[in-house]
């Protein structure tokens, strides 16, 4: 049974690049979440989708960040233009919302640098 | 403001004894916890979990306890392995079928001695 699947691992780009992260969750899963992790802030929660819809973008940094799920196996984080205080890893997770407990499923992670 | 904390960043155990990290929490309407461990290079993984109504779980060679008049809750790694050396996040959430944030602590490295 495949994890969450995210894509690339590892993204290096210049200030003011449009940046795309890539996130496939677990099949059957329902529910997927973006995070944000750095030395400072730790792990924070960015956007929150539910059966594709957003549910809550309250983390979502500032305009420059944008989510999106056109379905229920593809996930999108998008940066746009870039800065060097957005490097961090970017994890996705996702979890059955009904019938499950409150466990989410991470994704390996994409290193994002900014140069 | 850090509603999960760990305040050990780091923690140095003997491989065969045990391991003990801590977390403390300050919402009161968090009512399922939950720890993760994280390997470099890797997501974190969901380790154990326990909810408000118990005051412990067991899973094989690791316990969670909680006190919930402390807001405190503590994993429990016996005997601890070198294969354990990895940060362990702790994690919580409100109860009810629509709650989904988990709060995060920042972490707690932890470091089996061979």
């Amino acid at each position: 049974d495949a994890g969450v699947i995210q894509s690339p691992r590892h993204e290096v780009t210049e200030m003011g690049q449009e940046v795309t992260l890539r996130c496939k969750p677990i099949s059957g899963h329902n529910s997927l979440f973006w995070y944000r992790q750095t030395m400072m802030r730790g792990l924070e929660l960015l956007i929150y989708f539910n059966n594709n819809v957003p549910i809550d973008d309250s983390g979502m940094p500032e305009d420059r960040f944008s989510a999106k799920m056109p379905n229920a196996s593809f996930s999108t984080l998008k940066i746009q233009p870039s800065e060097p205080r957005d490097s961090a890893v970017y994890f996705c997770a996702s979890r059955r919302t009904s019938g499950g407990g409150n466990e989410q499923f991470f994704g390996p992670g994409t290193r994002l640098t900014v140069l | 403001d850090q509603q999960v904390k760990q305040n050990s960043p780091s923690l140095s155990v003997q491989e065969g004894r045990i391991s003990i990290l801590n977390c403390d929490y300050t919402n009161s309407m968090f009512d399922y916890f939950l720890w993760y461990k994280k390997y470099p290079a890797e997501g974190p993984t969901f380790l154990i979990s326990i909810s408000s109504i118990k005051d412990k779980n067991e899973d094989g060679r690791f316990t969670v306890f909680l006190n919930k008049s402390a807001k405190h809750l503590s994993l429990h790694i016996v005997p601890s392995q070198p294969g354990d050396s990895a940060v362990y996040f702790c994690a919580a959430t409100p109860a009810g079928a629509g709650s989904y944030q988990l709060t995060f602590g920042k972490g707690t490295k932890l470091s089996v001695i061979p």
